[in-house]
């Protein structure tokens, strides 16, 4: 399965630490999407990053993508309480362009 | 990007029964898609809509039991048949935005007795 899978499961931090959170796949990607879950609500696209790039910044948020270790990882800086979400990865291939999501890191954020 | 509404928002419904999730788009779109996000789990595919075709289904989904119609490039429906508890989830609709993400509906969350 092409399947990314998040690490960690869960993570829980302080306002105003950084967040990080992993994403491995299996097999070669197009592209690797990071999207933010708020409970029970519908997924919100953060950032694409195609194979050929490296890193990605947008806002407070930055994405990096390791082809040789097929690993992505997703930095949130300075957390907010807003910031609460569960993050999903979502990796797609030559052939099959719709997204296949990983289980998703839960992310808490006290004030 | 999209703008994309579901109804209903939630629902409970007893064993046996179907319930029919409805999809609507502010704009025209090729292709809609269904996914179901069960309790704490990822998001799996269900179907492919493109309008005045049949959907296509995944691995594991049949027609018989998750029906899709597709009447024009702004609507969808899904309707989840014959309902079990198994089928408690969310259901999620989404439409292809540019370069090649995904718009995603609010989703529908369904709890079945």
């Amino acid at each position: 399965s092409q399947q990314g899978e998040e690490d960690p499961q869960a993570l829980s931090i302080q306002e105003g630490e950084n967040a990080t959170m992993n994403c491995s796949y299996k097999t070669s990607i197009n592209n690797l999407q990071w999207y933010r879950q708020n409970s029970g609500r519908g997924l919100v696209h953060l950032i694409l990053i195609r194979s050929n790039e490296r890193e990605k910044h947008s806002g407070r948020l930055r994405v990096t993508l390791d082809t040789s270790k097929k690993s992505s990882s997703l930095l949130i800086t300075a957390s907010r309480a807003a910031d609460t979400a569960s993050y999903f990865c979502a990796t797609d291939w030559e052939g099959s362009y719709i997204p296949t999501f990983g289980r998703g890191t839960s992310l808490i954020v006290h004030p | 990007s999209a703008v994309i509404s579901q109804k209903p928002s939630r629902d409970i419904c007893q064993r046996g029964t179907s319930l029919t999730i409805q999809c609507q788009v502010d704009s025209q779109v090729t292709m809609m898609f269904w996914y179901r996000q069960q309790p704490g789990q990822s998001l799996t595919l269900i179907a492919t809509a493109n309008q005045g075709s049949e959907a296509t289904y995944e691995s594991g989904f049949v027609i018989d039991k998750f029906p899709i119609s597709r009447p024009n490039l702004t609507f969808s429906t899904l309707t989840v048949s014959n309902m079990s508890p198994e089928d408690s989830s969310i259901y999620l609709c989404s439409v292809e935005g540019l370069s090649e993400t995904q718009y995603f509906g609010p989703g529908t969350r369904l709890l079945v007795l």
